[in-house]
């Protein structure tokens, strides 16, 4: 599986903007860029993916780079409740065994008040 | 839809007992995965079934684990026999393809003493 290296920890105060970088450098032409969180005692929840272009949806919006080795996940106004451990994962379209999901170690993102 | 649904919340046995998890995921999905999370390995992803059939057991960590799914509505994943080590939170998540955004059961802590 391509790999992605994570911060493994950072802070934000809240109502700012947070940037969570991930770097890809072994990105296949075919790997999705797919972001979850977990919040404290839940299962992960989906956020946003992206392939080339940039995308945005309700919770935030990802900033893929030209090269696709390296993208950020934005939010645009911490709150309280964004405090979590974000994971990014590339994900093969190619099928298969490639449908797998596969959690890295992430980043924890501590929002203070 | 009522998300993906797991039971036990919490479950609590013996070594050498048999444990059963189980996993109801979202209605019309068609896609099921297997994980296990601990402090020291992070999220692991145990199997995966695609229209009930499994398609990578590779996370599976030994003979005592094993995973069904009998049909689209309900997968149960058997530890016979238990031991310490295999004290975790077990989480289930179901997508509609592959490839879509998977989402997540509220997990079963296992506790083997």
């Amino acid at each position: 599986d391509a790999k992605t290296t994570q911060p493994n920890s950072m802070e934000s105060n809240e109502e700012e903007p947070v940037h969570l970088p991930c770097n890809h450098s072994t990105i296949s032409g075919t790997d999705y860029i797919h972001w979850y969180r977990q919040l404290p005692s839940q299962g992960p929840e989906y956020v946003i993916h992206g392939l080339t272009s940039n995308v945005n949806n309700r919770m935030a919006s990802l900033a893929i780079a030209e090269d696709r080795k390296s993208s950020t996940l934005i939010l645009h106004r911490a709150t309280l409740r964004d405090a979590a451990v974000y994971y990014c994962i590339l994900r093969d379209v190619g099928g298969g065994s490639n449908y797998k999901l596969t959690f890295g170690k992430g980043t924890l993102l501590t929002v203070n008040p | 839809d009522a998300g993906v649904i797991q039971s036990p919340r919490h479950e609590v046995t013996e070594m050498g007992q048999e444990v059963t998890l189980r996993c109801k995921p979202i209605s019309g999905h068609d896609y099921l995965f297997w994980y296990r999370q601990t402090m020291m390995r992070g999220l692991e992803l145990l199997i995966y079934f695609n229209n009930n059939v499994p398609i990578d057991d590779s996370g599976m960590p030994e003979d005592r684990f094993s995973a069904k799914m009998p049909n689209a509505s309900f997968s149960n994943l058997k530890i016979q026999p238990s031991e310490p080590r295999d004290s975790a939170v077990y989480f289930c998540a179901s997508s509609l393809g592959g490839f879509t955004e998977a989402f997540f059961g509220q997990g079963t802590r296992l506790t083997v003493v």
